[in-house]
């Protein structure tokens, strides 16, 4: 099936500095990538998405960014808070079904 | 966006028995719904897929007569964990994804803790 490898597994930032996820995938076929974050014991929240026809998606903080060819995307978190600490996974969608990352562990220190 | 609802949103069980998550879609037609199993500090992986009126698809490695998956109606899905054991200990999310407009996102539940004495 479709694997999806994240990096890295842990993040820790210092508050107002930036912070990238990767997420790297196989199958070409894949067209809908979205990110989640995630708090303790809650429901995945999605955060953006992006389609296989854009190469780039800002909403505020948060940008994505895609790259087909390579097969990889990114989450890009501008000044850092600390109420962005939370694990984050990407996932990305084919053929209706959705497959997550392992997820990133983000810790933003005031 | 649309909700979800998924109840208990915890259950506490015997080694044995059976438990029952239900799934709803509450402001939308749900089409596909997806219930997804979480352990801690790890991924969340997809169990099974169902369309409305269809028997579901169950991901490799999941066994299906011990995950009963029911999707009668296009606003409710129910997962039984059947003769359920303390390894099923694990976080049960499901979601719901619509026709039409919302046809890339899935709408997630809050979740059903389960813990398996």
């Amino acid at each position: 099936g479709e694997n999806v490898e994240q990096h890295p597994s842990t993040l820790s930032v210092q508050e107002g500095d930036s912070a990238v996820i990767k997420c790297t995938y196989s199958d070409s076929a894949s067209n809908y990538f979205p990110w989640y974050k995630q708090e303790l014991g809650k429901r995945p929240q999605l955060i953006i998405d992006i389609r296989s026809n854009v190469g780039e998606k800002k909403d505020q903080r948060i940008a994505v960014t895609l790259n087909k060819t390579a097969k990889h995307f990114s989450l890009h978190i501008t000044e850092t808070q600390p109420e962005d600490s939370a694990v984050y996974f990407c996932a990305l969608r084919g053929f209706q079904k959705l497959v997550f990352g392992t997820g990133t562990r983000l810790l933003v220190s005031p | 966006g649309a909700v979800v609802s998924q109840h208990p949103s915890w259950v506490i069980c015997k080694s044995g028995t059976s438990v029952k998550i239900e799934c709803r879609s509450l402001d939308f037609q749900a089409t596909t719904m997806f219930w997804y199993r979480q352990f801690p500090k790890q991924s969340l992986m997809l169990m099974a897929t169902s369309n409305e009126g269809s028997k579901a698809t169950y991901e490799q490695g999941v066994e299906k007569d011990k995950f009963l998956i029911n999707h009668a109606s296009l606003t409710l899905s129910t997962l039984t964990v059947t003769s359920a054991h303390p390894e099923d200990s694990s976080f049960y999310i499901c979601s719901a994804r619509g026709r039409g407009g919302w046809n890339y996102e899935q709408f997630f539940g809050p979740g059903t803790r389960l813990t398996v004495l």
